[in-house]
């Protein structure tokens, strides 16, 4: 079975730095998504980043890139140059290559300082 | 992108009745999903809806309890039947066009169980 653990329930930031937010996994298959989901109170969830396991290279979109570490199992979220609009729960989750089911973690709620 | 559409937005429902949620997406898709997320947790998949057969239950989920259908590859309901306090959680539709694309997620309906 997997797991998504978050281990950051809260975290805060001055708006324009920088903020990574952690997220380890357990899977037993070698083929596999990993994902990072944005919340904001209107409850919608948005896709931020994905992650092929295959690919070595860490993805990015804008301010947002990831620091992908396939043997540690290791999976975190970037936010630079965080912006108001960032304030959201953020959400890790995995998906096996093949399978529909999405595993999340229990969410980091990020607030950022003004 | 797909747009999903769920109503009702929000409700109250009294104990022992049973609310029927709709999830109307703007494209045809392949996938059709419902998730349920419990105050201050994670999303966890209830169902994968299936077009014109039987949904696919989760582990602690049944049919008599979350009946859904998907008429067609656009539209699916997902009913929470014989409602308890328990029960009260935001239900998210989601759905993918094809395997390996991007899962878009609905707004979500916030249901309270008195």
């Amino acid at each position: 079975a997997q797991t998504v653990t978050q281990s950051q329930p809260e975290m805060s930031v001055q708006e324009a730095e920088t903020v990574t937010l952690s997220c380890t996994y357990d899977t037993s298959e070698s083929d596999y998504y990993l994902f990072w989901y944005k919340q904001p109170p209107s409850r919608q969830m948005i896709l931020v980043i994905r992650q092929e396991a295959y690919k070595q290279q860490n993805a990015t979109e804008n301010r947002f890139s990831v620091n992908f570490q396939k043997a540690a199992k290791s999976f975190s979220l970037k936010i630079s140059d965080s912006q108001l609009g960032d304030a959201a729960m953020y959400f890790c989750a995995s998906r096996n290559f093949g399978n529909e089911k999405l595993t999340f973690g229990t969410g980091t709620r990020l607030t950022i300082i003004p | 992108s797909a747009v999903i559409s769920q109503k009702p937005s929000r409700d109250i429902c009294q104990r022992g009745t049973s609310l029927t949620i709709q999830c109307q997406v703007d494209s045809q898709v392949t996938m059709m999903f419902w998730y349920r997320q419990q105050p201050g947790q994670s999303l966890t998949l209830i169902a994968t809806a299936n077009q014109g057969s039987e949904a696919t239950y989760e582990s602690g989920f049944v049919i008599d309890k979350f009946p859904i259908s998907r008429p067609n590859l656009t539209f699916s309901t997902l009913t929470v039947s014989n409602m308890s306090p328990e029960d009260s959680s935001i239900y998210l539709c989601s759905a993918r066009r094809a395997t390996n694309e991007k899962l878009f997620f609905g707004s979500g309906t916030q249901l309270s169980v008195l």
